[in-house]
């Protein structure tokens, strides 16, 4: 059972636009929200996170909206440049702390 | 400095042979993870180990055994491979509690087996 269900699969965005990536849970258990970037041939990184505590934070172009009620939250990219593409995946952890969970992940596509 | 490294990159081999993926991490971190990554990029966790011991075995072939012999490494040991282990595998590790969320990953290791 998929405990993160992530979507779009891919998403094309033109330059300057906005990617908006979507995740939905189940689990209440979970009290941290990371989404990693993963260029090809690397592994994924740390792009942002967010507690269940605040419903929006921003870290320079990249956004997360969080909505606790509905268990969902997205990530937004504004003025998305040709080099953000990559694939994206959303995460949750379980509050013991020991276990990620991530989504299937969305490959982003940039175009110039 | 490589805070999560792993060797060997690429390892192509045949099947039924027996192989390791080595992984060390220089963060102090107490938690270190095996991911499996498919084709279609999922990400799905294989094993977890705080400070050397076990904690999380998901549903996974007792062919593959991790091994932690310190709290900066966690080798993973593959018999008889099969066609359907070529995947890309990742290390990764984090400190639990304390405030430290973050989970970082190694480069991963390519495994193509013929």
């Amino acid at each position: 059972q998929q405990q993160v269900k992530q979507s779009p699969q891919s998403l094309i965005v033109q330059k300057g636009g906005i990617s908006i990536i979507n995740c939905a849970y189940e689990n209440t258990a979970f009290d941290y929200f990371p989404w990693y970037q993963q260029f090809p041939g690397k592994g994924p990184a740390l792009l942002i996170a967010i507690r269940p505590d605040v419903s929006e934070k921003k870290e320079g172009r990249f956004t997360i909206s969080f909505n606790k009620s509905a268990k969902q939250f997205s990530l937004h990219i504004m003025d998305s440049q040709p080099g953000d593409s990559a694939t994206y995946f959303c995460a949750a952890r379980t509050n013991t702390g020991n276990q990620f969970y991530f989504g299937t992940g969305t490959s982003l596509t940039v175009i110039p | 400095d490589t805070a999560v490294s792993q060797t060997p990159k690429y390892l192509v081999t045949q099947m039924g042979n027996d192989k390791s993926i080595k992984c060390e991490q220089n963060l102090g971190h107490d938690t270190m993870y095996w991911y499996k990554q498919d084709s279609k990029k999922f990400l799905k966790i294989m094993f977890s180990y705080n400070n050397k011991e076990l904690i999380i075995n998901e549903t996974v072939p007792n062919r593959f055994s991790p091994k932690s012999p310190d709290k900066a490494h966690l080798n993973l040991h593959i018999n008889s491979l099969e066609l359907g282990d070529s995947a890309v595998y990742f290390c990764a590790s984090s400190q639990i509690g304390g405030g430290y969320n973050e989970q970082f990953f190694g480069p991963g290791t390519r495994l193509t087996v013929l």
